[in-house]
């Protein structure tokens, strides 16, 4: 299957701060790519929708101005968090989707610790 | 009703056994389907897709599709203890749309 890498891996920061998250398709040219957050013995919960080169689409409840995207590069999304507080820690995970297939491939995730 | 729906387990089976695991979805007009692994602390990996109605074997798993029923499966032949896991059945509604995850169902695998 294709790859999908994120970096960095683990990530724990000052309640405050701005905290960034790189999600690289390896392989293959992701058209869209998708930001998810994961909280312990929960299922994951879309954040957001982005397409290569236009505005991410934020899930109802998530604030785009406090979970940046940006979708620069058929290989490569960031996401941003700003102003991170405890509440934000979580387990991020992107996954990338190539044009035409409807089949999704995730990076291996980014867990998030504020203190 | 939730759109995607699991049994979230623990299912327990021994070491050799098969897994049988299901799923129902809710909206008809549901296209894609997928089920992910994933170990605990891990991101979800890909086991298989199915998009027609039947049977599609990859190695140990077998998915099956029944769009009438709105039901897919997932057969583990020959269960492992590294098959100890969560899985997750995941459902498309429309082509180009997001993918709808279950609440996933926890598989141990007993030597």
């Amino acid at each position: 299957g294709a790859v999908v890498s994120q970096h960095p891996s683990r990530v724990i920061c000052k309640s405050g701060t701005s905290v960034k998250i790189e999600c690289r398709s390896l392989d293959f040219q992701a058209t869209t790519m998708f930001w998810y957050r994961q909280f312990p013995k929960q299922s994951l919960m879309l954040m957001a929708t982005s397409n290569e080169g236009s505005k991410a689409t934020y899930e109802q409840g998530v604030e785009k101005d406090k979970f940046l995207i940006n979708h620069a590069s058929l290989t490569l999304s960031t996401l941003t968090v700003t102003s991170a507080h405890p509440e934000d820690s979580s387990f991020y995970i992107c996954s990338g989707r190539a044009g035409a297939t409807d089949t999704q491939y995730f990076g291996p995730g980014t867990r998030l610790t504020v203190l | 009703q939730k759109e995607v729906e699991q049994n979230s387990g623990p299912l327990s089976v021994p070491e050799g056994a098969i897994a049988s695991l299901n799923c129902t979805y809710s909206d008809r007009v549901s296209q894609s389907f997928f089920w992910y692994r994933q170990y605990s602390g891990k991101s979800p990996e890909l086991i298989m897709s199915i998009y027609s109605n039947g049977d599609k074997e990859d190695g140990r798993f077998t998915a099956q599709l029944n769009k009438a029923s709105q039901y897919v499966s997932l057969l583990i032949r020959d269960s492992q203890p590294s098959d100890s896991a969560t899985y997750l059945c995941a459902v498309i509604k429309a082509a180009g749309n997001k993918l709808t995850f279950g609440g996933g169902t926890r598989v141990l695998v007993k030597p």
